[in-house]
């Protein structure tokens, strides 16, 4: 399975972007990349997702570099409740006849915390 | 409200004695998903099911066993044969694609078991 590096934690002040990196070298061409989080004592919720172009949703930002072999997450705005940790994950797909599961591999993830 | 429910929220058991967690999700989804999260880890997948009356192991499926009966319901029984069952368990779901298709994971609150 292709791994992912993320920093173990991360610091921020309210209503300042985020920049979370991810490190994804051993990537292959078929991988996406995708982003949860996780709030505490909480199950993760998914944030976006992308293959090699830059994304845009309504809780983020994901910019894919142009090797693929790094990716950074961006929350414009961060705000108290953007405090968890954020997981980055490359999609391990397994065929079973004709269809797929996407199996999700979860590192340690990057603890971000939010400073009023 | 569509979504995952799993019960109970917390869950104290005597070592030696099965239990089994209840994972119940609306969503029409046909794929199911067990995972198990100790403090200060990403999450590992114990099981999953693509569809009704069939499942796979995971990576760390030793001392768990699971049944797919119902779309709804993907109950994860920890039996006394698993050494270490005090975690964090989180059940997911998410629709089945065709090969090469991708869908986000839709996550439960968690189980909290302590097994002494």
């Amino acid at each position: 399975d292709a791994k992912t590096t993320q920093p173990n934690s991360m610091e921020s002040n309210e209503e300042e972007p985020v920049h979370l990196p991810c490190n994804h070298s051993t990537i292959s061409g078929t991988d996406y990349i995708h982003w949860y989080r996780q709030l505490p004592s909480q199950g993760p919720e998914y944030v976006i997702h992308g293959l090699t172009s830059n994304v845009n949703n309504r809780m983020a930002s994901l910019a894919i570099a142009e090797d693929r072999k790094s990716s950074t997450l961006i929350l414009h705005r961060a705000t108290l409740r953007d405090a968890a940790v954020y997981y980055c994950i490359l999609r391990d797909v397994v065929d079973a006849g004709g269809t797929s599961y996407g199996k999700l591999t979860f590192g340690q993830g990057t603890i971000l915390t939010v400073h009023p | 409200d569509g979504g995952i429910t799993q019960s109970p929220k917390y869950l104290f058991r005597k070592e030696g004695q099965n239990v089994t967690l209840s994972c119940e999700q609306n969503l029409n989804h046909d794929a199911m998903y067990w995972y198990r999260q100790d403090p200060g880890q990403g999450l590992r997948l114990i099981y999953y099911s693509q569809i009704v009356n069939d499942f796979q192991k995971g990576d760390i499926a030793e001392g768990y066993s699971v049944s797919r009966e119902k779309k709804e319901s993907f109950p994860l029984t920890v039996t006394s044969a698993q050494k270490n069952p005090t975690a964090f368990y989180l059940c997911a779901s998410s629709p089945q694609g065709l090969s090469g298709r991708w869908y986000e994971q839709y996550f439960g609150p968690g189980t909290r078991l302590t097994v002494t």
